[in-house]
């Protein structure tokens, strides 16, 4: 029974680069959060989203940013024109309920770093 | 706007000794909360929850206590052991979003042998 599975586990862009981030949740998990966390602080939620539906991007940068679940396929964080502080790890969770109660599963996370 | 907090953000403990991580919210719409332990490297992995009916859940050696009045929470790990370092973060949910978890910055605990 694989875990939450993301890729790649590390990211290097240059400034002004996309970036694109996946995540594949756990078999039977039909929500996926995304969550970032900068250097020294806890986590952050960006968005929440269940099979080829955004349900809550209240975390999410207004520019920039996206994100996608489609109906095949891994879930997709997308930065646009990367900037220094966008070098975070991304978090990305999944779970067979929504919201709480339920725990979220996360996975390894995705080290970006933006030179 | 830090709604979960963790004040410490170090301990360490001796071995077989109590480990107590503490954390405070701020928000009295959260009704579940949960601990999460994070290695290096690694994403944050489910330890234990509780919800905002019980001022205690127990599972082995690790038990969560729930102040809702003080809007405080506790891990208590006992005994504690070399393998539980790691960084601990308290989460809550529930403010009404329904989806969202807010993470607290995350204790780092050292369990000294």
């Amino acid at each position: 029974n694989a875990g939450v599975m993301q890729n790649p586990r590390h990211l290097v862009r240059r400034r002004g680069q996309e970036a694109r981030l996946r995540c594949s949740p756990m078999k039977g998990h039909s929500h996926v959060y995304w969550y970032r966390q900068l250097p020294e602080e806890g986590l952050k939620f960006m968005v929440y989203l269940q099979k080829e539906n955004i349900i809550d991007e209240s975390g999410m940068p207004k520019e920039r940013f996206s994100a996608e679940f489609p109906k095949e396929g891994p879930s997709i964080l997308r930065i646009q024109q990367v900037v220094r502080g966008d070098s975070a790890a991304y978090f990305c969770a999944s779970s067979r309920l929504a919201g709480g109660p339920g725990e979220q599963y996360f996975g390894p996370g995705t080290r970006l770093t933006v030179t | 706007d830090q709604q979960v907090k963790q004040n410490s953000p170090s301990l360490s403990v001796q071995e077989g000794r109590i480990s107590i991580l503490n954390c405070d919210y701020t928000n009295s719409m959260f009704d579940y909360f949960l601990w999460y332990k994070k290695y290096p490297a690694e994403g944050p992995t489910f330890l234990i929850s509780i919800s905002s009916i019980k001022d205690k859940n127990e599972d082995g050696r690790f038990t969560v206590f729930l102040n809702k009045s003080a809007k405080h929470l506790s891990l208590h790990i006992v005994p504690s052991q070399p393998g539980d370092s790691a960084v601990y973060f308290c989460a809550a949910s529930g403010d009404g979003t329904g989806n969202q978890f807010y993470f607290g910055t995350g204790t780092s605990l050292t369990v000294i042998p």
